[in-house]
This record gives structure tokens, sequence and C-alpha cells, in this order.
């Protein structure tokens, strides 16, 4: 996605691991969102936030967090990885982003 | 909460044939509609959108008609091609405090040759 970088593009973490997905943005954007993809589910969302300083629970956030010091970093923390977190992360703008770009795919062994 | 649902896959149609791809929804208020599709090895990409009632989108050959009356985002194409073999996502974006996308499942597309 413009204006969004994910780190890394992929990792392979054993179980019990602490792990923390990067999202940088540079477009100033207030909202951001975290999904998870996996197959035959769609994309789910886990966590938001609509501004600095705020977050907000999505439909799967068990086993994840997230924090916003800044408009542009949107970090999300798994405190302790498990295998049916395997799946592919994307950060996202408000909006219909015109592309997903290809995430960061976790793998958890 | 607000929900999409799309026709279960996979879809298996020969080249040239017509496609369908149900999709209804559950909203509160006004959402706009979407369709993504992803090839294979590939991120979401946005095939087309309708932001109200009776919009039609369209790209790349591919329609749907925003239709409030049976809540509904059906996906057409007159003649597929071996090369719009993908998975295609319906979702909507509601507004509301959260702003996020809400996906379908995704139906996966085969074409033939």
């Amino acid at each position: 996605i413009a204006g969004i970088t994910q780190a890394p593009t992929s990792q392979i973490l054993a179980a019990g691991r602490r792990m923390t997905l990067r999202c940088t943005q540079d477009m100033r954007h207030n909202a951001m969102y975290w999904y998870r993809q996996d197959l035959g589910l769609g994309l789910r969302l886990i966590h938001y936030s609509n501004t600095a300083g705020t977050t907000g629970k999505g439909e799967v956030p068990d086993g994840y967090s997230v924090s916003r010091a800044n408009t542009d970093d949107f970090p999300l923390t798994l405190a302790s990885a498990v295998p049916s977190q395997t799946s592919v992360y994307f950060c996202a703008p408000p909006g219909a982003p015109l592309h997903f770009g290809n995430g960061t795919r976790l793998t958890v062994t | 909460g607000d929900s999409v649902t799309q026709m279960e896959g996979p879809v298996t149609l020969s080249e040239e044939a017509f496609l369908t791809i149900n999709c209804t929804y559950t909203a509160t208020g006004y959402p706009s509609l979407f369709w993504y599709v992803q090839y294979p090895g590939e991120g979401l990409q946005l095939l087309l959108k309708a932001t109200k009632a009776d919009d039609k989108g369209s790209n790349k050959g591919f329609e749907a008609t925003y239709r409030k009356e049976t809540t509904s985002f059906h996906l057409e194409k007159g003649s597929v091609q071996v090369s719009d073999s993908a998975v295609y996502f319906c979702a909507l974006s509601g507004g509301g405090s959260q702003g996020n996308l809400i996906f379908g499942k995704g139906t996966k597309l085969s074409v033939k040759p």
C-alpha cells in the first residue's frame, strides 16, 4: 500500500515467543487498522486506532495488542505466539485501499 | 453487527462462460460496497466499488450493482478468461466508530481453457 510500510515481510516464530509486527505510514492517516487473512475466512479486523493515543478491539483481538504513540506508527504485538496465529497480516488505512500489498506472512511453529 | 455473505466456492467455469458471484450484506446505515480480487501469490486489489443505492461499479469487464432493496452486490462478467482465475472478496465499509472494511469469506474462481 502506497505510504504504508510493514516489517518484516515474513517470519517463522516458535510458539510462546513474543513478536511485534511493525507498521509505519507517511500519509498522516488518523485511523489505521490491522487485519489478518486466513484461508477460507477472508480478512478479519484485529485492532484499530481512530487517532494517536486511542485503540480499539476488532473482531479477533485475543492474543494481540496494539499501541498508537504517534500518528505514523501502529505496531501489532503477539505477546506469546500460538500456532493459530499463523496468518498473513495487513496494516491498512481507512477507506478501501486500492491494493493491500503483501502484508506480513507469519508462521508460528 | 454488519456482515457480508458471499457464495461458497470454488467455482469452476469454462473460458467465455458467464460469471455470477453472489454477495449479500447486513448493515446499519448506508454502507459503501466493494469487490476485491486476489490473484495467486498476490495481495488483494480493489476491483470495483459502489457508494450508494443503484450505483453500478465496473472494471475489467466485471460489474456489480448496489441493490438496497435486496441488500445485494452480485459480481458479474459476461465472458470470463483464464486470467480471471482468482479469489474474489465482497466487502463493505459501514463507517461508524470503527470505519473498517468487513469482508466476506471469498470465492475462488477457476477458469478452464
